[in-house]
């Protein structure tokens, strides 16, 4: 069965510092999505991505954020300044189409800011 | 924007027992997933389930659309059932509920 391919599975990173997540989504699906969870909390929307553009984005993704499919496969999350409280687990998800399909969720990237 | 609610919001169990797990949704919704976390933090899909009933092994789960409710069953839990369930609802993005911290004792 494909997958939706994350990297890296772990991350640990200076505050203050550049990182950049990245996703291989199933290679027919559209809609791209990346959510967090930050430990012990529940799954929260970040943004969503469709025709190489954000379709919409949470309160969360704030100005540090940014999302980018640059090769028509990868897709990836950058935080430009990252922060203690970035500090979570990121999924990345993909569908073929906006309603009535599944959602499919990579094995997420555990980010640290030290 | 609509709200996922899930109950109870933790479940003891002996190995052997069922269980219902409970997701309520406050809005239509065209899609909604059930997804158990596993130890290393991977949300494994249980089950795409906007409407109807389905089943695979011990676990089925039901939705009722018009009523905005799912359910997710677990029969002859096993340890291995341990671990945090989450629904997860919506149209295009998905809202998540704060999920069901299920432990399974031997």
């Amino acid at each position: 069965e494909p997958e939706v391919t994350q990297t890296p599975s772990h991350q640990v990173t200076q505050m203050g510092q550049e990182v950049i997540l990245r996703c291989v989504p199933i290679s027919n699906h559209l809609y791209f999505y990346w959510y967090r969870q930050i430990l012990g909390q529940k799954v929260e929307f970040l943004v969503s991505f469709y025709n190489n553009e954000i379709s919409e984005k949470s309160e969360i993704f704030d100005d540090q954020f940014s999302v980018e499919r640059p090769d028509g496969s990868n897709f990836t999350l950058k935080i430009r300044s990252t922060k203690l409280e970035d500090s979570a687990m990121y999924f990345c998800a993909g569908r073929t189409g906006a309603a009535l399909t599944e959602a499919f969720f990579g094995q997420g990237t555990r980010l640290t800011v030290v | 924007g609509i709200q996922v609610e899930q109950s109870p919001p933790d479940l003891i169990l002996q190995e052997g027992a069922n269980s219902t797990l409970r997701c309520n949704f406050s809005d239509s919704v065209n899609n909604l997933q059930w997804f158990h976390q596993n130890p290393w933090g991977q949300l494994i899909n249980l089950f795409y389930i906007p409407s109807g009933t389905k089943q695979n092994g011990r676990l089925s789960a039901t939705t009722v659309a018009t009523e905005r409710y799912s359910l997710l069953y677990i029969s002859s839990s096993q340890t291995t059932d341990s671990g945090v369930y989450f629904c997860a609802a919506g149209t295009y993005k998905y809202i998540f509920g704060t999920g069901t911290r299920l432990k399974v004792l031997a």
